[in-house]
């Protein structure tokens, strides 16, 4: 078991910019969520996958943003048009459906758009 | 919509004495409480949760304690080490929503030696 793992740590990006995250979630897995983190609060909730399909998504998560999870295993996080109030952690996380929720949070990709 | 409201936002003891944080939720249908640890650079960590039909649960120098008719919770740590500096969050949801947890603001210990 390796964990959620987060690709890249770092982004530093111009506004306008795309930008795209990716993240493994652990192997049995089968629900990936994407939560957002700005700096002094919780986690927020943006989307959930379970297997390939996208389940749910926050009125947080823009018409810029997009994810997919297409072979139901690694899941990539995209940013059109980057603006500076895009900038925050995107933490991934994980879990087995119907497992008592306990989910597991990769260590993020701290997004800082100029 | 739903909240979740955490106290205090920092919180500074000395190494040895106990640490307190509460916790208020305005879902009533919320029956999944954890609490994660949040070190520098690093993701949140889950430490212990609690669900709506137990009232307290203890491991080690950690415990929770639910109140659901208050819809208060609360996460205590005895014997408190340097080492348990850091953000703790804690969160709330509905069993149903598998983890689309909501979060509260976050406290920040600081255990001083």
């Amino acid at each position: 078991d390796t964990g959620v793992s987060q690709d890249p740590r770092h982004k530093i990006t111009k506004r306008g910019q795309n930008v795209t995250f990716r993240c493994d979630p652990i192997s049995e897995h089968n629900r990936l969520y994407w939560y957002r983190q700005t700096l002094g609060q919780g986690p927020e909730f943006l989307t959930y996958f379970q297997n390939e399909a996208q389940l749910e998504k926050s009125r947080l998560l823009s018409d810029r943003f997009s994810a997919e999870r297409p072979k139901g295993s690694f899941s990539t996080l995209e940013i059109q048009r980057t603006e500076q109030g895009d900038s925050a952690m995107y933490l991934c996380a994980s879990n087995i459906q119907g497992t008592n929720e306990k989910l597991f949070f990769g260590s993020g990709t701290q997004l800082s758009v100029l | 919509g739903e909240n979740v409201e955490q106290h205090p936002s920092t919180l500074s003891v000395q190494e040895g004495d106990s640490a307190v944080i509460k916790c208020t939720y305005s879902d009533s249908a919320s029956n999944y409480f954890p609490w994660y640890k949040q070190e520098l650079g690093k993701g949140p960590q889950l430490i212990i949760d609690i669900r709506s039909n137990v009232g307290e649960k203890k491991d080690q120098r950690i415990a929770v304690t639910l109140n659901k008719t208050a819809k208060h919770f609360s996460l205590h740590i005895t014997e408190t080490q340097p080492e348990d500096s850091a953000v703790y969050f804690c969160a709330a949801s509905r069993g149903n929503q598998g983890g689309k947890l909501i979060f509260g603001q976050g406290t920040e210990l600081s255990v001083k030696p």
